[in-house]
């Protein structure tokens, strides 16, 4: 256990609805990064907060993903009008210093 | 752009004998080069890290890695593996200067472990 909390840990939605994933990390890293993890692939960076402030976002992060991550402690993942290629095991990561620490997942399902 | 290859997808040793796992990257200068571990539907956990110094590593788990800077290297080797080894593991790359869990990783090496 890293102490980087995710929930929840499964996911199963109908295509079209929205999800939201929660984040929380350890108490004091104030870094906190989203991967997507694809089947069969390594993880992919997504979005980076520095506190509260969102100082990142891949290419991979469509207009319909938003995060957020208010007063700096927990963060949340909305993808909305979820399509089949959201399938995916979605990772938190906080750090401190040069170490990344990651939480267990969410593995979404969209059917 | 930068990039990481793992060129095994799949190994399979038997317990007991010496693993090595190939882990090559493209990056305009000496990266930040990480080995993570991954269990069925878990998260990822650090192996080991290279910031600069000392080209080879140790790390948790008896796993050591050597950076090669002529190869473009960072291959992770254990000398007597273990049934409990068996898992995935990640190759990742950082950006010197950058925000440390910004990281490229690779495709991952599925090690299975047999008796």
């Amino acid at each position: 256990d890293t102490g980087v909390s995710q929930d929840p840990r499964h996911k199963i939605t109908k295509r079209g609805q929205n999800v939201t994933f929660r984040c929380d990390p350890i108490s004091e890293h104030n870094r906190l990064y989203w991967y997507r993890q694809t089947l069969g692939q390594g993880p992919e960076f997504l979005t980076y907060f520095q506190n509260e402030a969102q100082l990142e976002k891949s290419r991979l992060l469509s207009d319909r993903f938003s995060a957020e991550r208010p007063k700096g402690s927990f963060s949340t993942l909305e993808i909305q009008r979820t399509e089949q290629g959201d399938s995916a095991m979605y990772l938190c990561a906080t750090a401190v210093n040069t170490e990344a620490f990651f939480g267990q997942g969410t593995r979404l399902t969209v059917v | 752009a930068q990039s990481v290859t793992q060129p095994d997808i799949h190994i399979t040793v038997s317990e007991g004998a010496s693993l090595e796992l190939r882990c090559n990257y493209s990056y305009g200068a000496t990266p930040y080069l990480f080995w993570y571990v991954q269990s069925p539907g878990q998260g990822l956990q650090l192996l080991l890290k290279y910031f600069s110094g000392d080209t080879l590593v140790q790390g948790i788990k008896g796993f050591e890695a050597e950076f090669k800077r002529s190869q473009s290297s960072f291959n992770l080797r254990k000398p007597s593996v273990h049934w409990s080894d068996a898992a995935e593991y990640f190759c990742a790359v950082g950006r010197p200067g950058g925000s440390q869990g910004n990281l490229i990783f690779g495709k991952g090496t599925k090690l299975s472990v047999k008796p």
